[in-house]
């Protein structure tokens, strides 16, 4: 149980386009999912935290219009990098963490690169 | 604010010797605490956590953690480790009175496991 999946694993795109990347809870309802970005071989960096039906919560740094996050269900988020540029690549990650419980579940993370 | 501090970033060892990553954190209230594997490419496995009880946690793949409330570690370990257990590892604290259990990672460490 607790399964995360993120889609697409690897994305390529051209800078100037946005690009999608959607999270699902599989086997679980996501109350609240969370965003994550890591460098290589670096620690992960928090993004954003979103609740269900409500606006994300964007840590200090992040800009929320250029990451735009999504969390219309109890199974899905989606992040949204706008107008990207080789400075977006990186590797991004999403977890999620249901009611009650404090634990999160991490998706398999999706490699953007920005050409 | 939290902060966590894995003291190695890199631990070499031999198959089938014990392990030890270590791992201390510093909060002003009381938390909740949590070790996750990567593996290259991927995202984070949980592997243990500490909410409550019994301060030696045991987890998945033969790893154990024992909670040190006073020396304020959460340090992981293996009796005996596998060419498989080559990853690296992430301790995390969260606030356990918060709403959404935000993370606070460590560095990492890079256990590699040679023949």
């Amino acid at each position: 149980g607790a399964v995360v999946s993120q889609h697409p694993s690897r994305v390529i795109c051209k800078s100037g386009t946005s690009v999608k990347i959607e999270c699902r809870s599989l086997d679980f309802q996501a109350t609240t999912m969370f965003w994550y970005r890591q460098f290589p071989k670096q620690s992960l960096m928090l993004m954003a935290t979103s609740n269900e039906g409500s606006k994300a919560t964007y840590e200090q740094g992040v800009e929320k219009d250029k990451f735009l996050i999504n969390h219309a269900s109890l199974t899905l988020s989606t992040l949204t990098v706008t107008s990207a540029h080789p400075e977006d690549s990186s590797f991004y990650i999403c977890s999620a963490r249901t009611s009650g419980r404090a634990e999160q579940f991490f998706g398999p993370g999706t490699r953007l690169t920005v050409l | 604010a939290q902060s966590v501090t894995q003291l190695d970033s890199q631990v070499p060892v031999f198959e089938e010797a014990p392990v030890e990553l270590r791992c201390n954190y510093s909060s002003s209230v009381s938390v909740y605490l949590f070790w996750y594997v990567q593996y290259p490419n991927q995202g984070l496995q949980l592997l243990l956590k500490y909410l409550s009880g019994s301060t030696l946690v045991k987890g998945i793949n033969g790893f154990e953690a024992e909670f040190n409330k006073s020396q304020t570690s959460f340090h992981l370990r293996k009796p005996s480790v596998h060419i498989s257990d080559t990853a690296e590892y992430f301790c995390a604290v969260s606030d356990s009175g918060g709403s959404n259990y935000k993370l606070t990672f460590g560095k990492g460490t890079l256990l590699t496991v040679n023949p």
